[in-house]
């Protein structure tokens, strides 16, 4: 059971286009909200993070949305770059105390030039 | 700074053969982790350890053992391999829940076949 629902699977964007990323979850324990991007035959890095108690967060061109009552949050890359191009994953913290995180299933982005 | 390093890069198995997978950081970090990452499955958590001689079962602990006898390292062992263990796995670390709450580490990941 898929503790973080990601959609869409994939993503074909224009250069200068928005790409947008949705997450949802049910779980009420979640403390923490990062996005990680990773690039082929490489590990996920950490892009982007929130907390439940802030209704966006904004960083350069990347934007998090976070909507607490619908247990929803969003990636928003503005102005698209062919750089961009890369698999992205949302994922929730559980507030054990060990910084453990659940991942959505993945969204990979094309940015065509 | 090397970060995280695992080692092998690549690895074939058959059926029933056994294998550690070793995780190394340079980062004095807490926390390990290990991932197993799937097609349509996102990363899964394994096991995981909050400090040196401690692990924990992660979400699909079945089928993998794990030890932390030093701060720096994570092994990662697969005791009889099945074709369903065919995956990549990432080793991950993590200084604490408080510094950086949500932000892994994480290496290049393992390509592991069992045939």
């Amino acid at each position: 059971q898929q503790q973080v629902k990601q959609s869409p699977q994939s993503l074909i964007v224009q250069k200068g286009g928005i790409s947008i990323i949705n997450c949802a979850y049910e779980n009420t324990a979640f403390d923490y909200f990062p996005w990680y991007q990773q690039f082929p035959g490489k590990g996920p890095a950490l892009l982007i993070a929130i907390r439940p108690d802030v209704s966006e967060k904004k960083e350069g061109r990347f934007t998090i949305s976070f909507n607490k009552s619908a247990k929803q949050f969003s990636l928003h890359i503005m102005d698209s770059q062919p750089g961009d191009s890369a698999t992205y994953f949302c994922a929730a913290r559980v507030e054990t105390g060990a910084n453990n995180l659940f991942f959505g299933t993945g969204t990979r982005l094309t940015v065509i030039p | 700074n090397a970060g995280v390093t695992q080692t092998p890069k690549f690895r074939v198995l058959k059926t029933g053969q056994s294998m550690t997978l070793l995780c190394a950081q340079d980062m004095n970090h807490e926390y390990m982790y290990w991932y197993r990452q799937d097609p349509g499955m996102g990363l899964r958590l394994i096991h995981y350890s909050v400090g040196e001689g401690t692990t924990a079962k992660g979400e699909v602990p079945d089928g993998y053992n794990v030890s932390r006898l030093k701060k720096q390292n994570f092994l990662l062992g697969l005791e009889s391999a099945a074709p369903s263990q065919t995956s990549v796995y990432f080793c991950a670390s993590s200084p604490d829940f408080l510094t950086s709450p949500g932000e892994l580490f994480f290496g290049e990941g393992s390509r592991l076949t069992v045939l």
